[in-house]
């Protein structure tokens, strides 16, 4: 399918599990990111990639840890989940740069930790 | 930190009726965006509007900057049922620590038939 794919769609872990949650694009954009949204918070981003092996913390990167292989995925691992870490993950993709112009979302991964 | 506040928080209205959500941020832009995003989805992009614009058109949607005010305001022209769902201003701030895309907490707008 052609767009921007996230999987699971929904997850649910225990406290000091690891987790990944996965990001697949099709279009070739070479600009990836990731959300979490929280009540009260709006989206907050938590990593980028300009590239392929080119990563760079947001506002929120405590936690998470990315990695960018090839173009089209960009998988985001929570190494010892929290439950501070329950919340809903958005993943996106850009053809330029970070508010440079529009960002294609994926669907969403709804990731509660116990 | 959300560079962007949106005002009212939630909005409710009559289909045919016009919506105005507005969006506040506190410093300088290179461009601002609205996104809408429908319950369980992700964020649709709608417009951007560059700092050196003051008005823009997109079918029924309307976009005004006041980068003087630091304010904008997102019109949604004879709504739709359709419409429901929550709007989000996002910035792309000119700043020395990075050129990161901030979102605000969003209006939640619900267009009754």
């Amino acid at each position: 399918d052609a767009g921007i794919t996230q999987s699971p769609r929904y997850k649910i872990t225990e406290t000091g599990r690891q987790v990944t949650l996965m990001c697949h694009q099709t279009w070739s954009h070479s600009y990836m990111f990731w959300y979490r949204q929280d009540l009260g918070h709006g989206l907050r981003l938590i990593y980028y990639s300009a590239a392929a092996d080119i990563t760079d913390k947001g506002e929120v990167p405590d936690g998470y840890v990315v990695s960018r292989s090839k173009t089209e995925n960009f998988p985001l691992t929570l190494e010892s989940a929290t439950r501070s870490q329950t919340s809903v993950y958005f993943c996106a993709s850009s053809e330029t740069g970070q508010g440079a112009g529009e960002q294609y979302f994926g669907p969403g991964t709804r990731l509660t930790v116990t | 930190s959300q560079q962007g506040e949106e005002d009212p928080q939630a909005l409710s209205i009559q289909e045919g009726e016009n919506a105005t959500m507005n969006c506040s941020y506190k410093t300088s832009i290179n461009n601002l965006q609205w996104y809408r995003q429908n319950s369980g989805r992700g964020l649709v992009h709608l417009i951007l509007i560059r700092s050196n614009e003051r008005e823009k058109h997109s079918g029924r949607l309307r976009v005004t900057l006041d980068t003087s005010k630091k304010s904008s305001s997102l019109l949604i022209t004879a709504s739709r049922a359709a419409d429901t769902a929550s709007y989000f201003c996002a910035t792309d701030p000119r700043s020395d620590a990075g050129n990161m895309l901030t979102f605000g907490g969003g209006t939640r707008l619900m267009v009754k038939p």
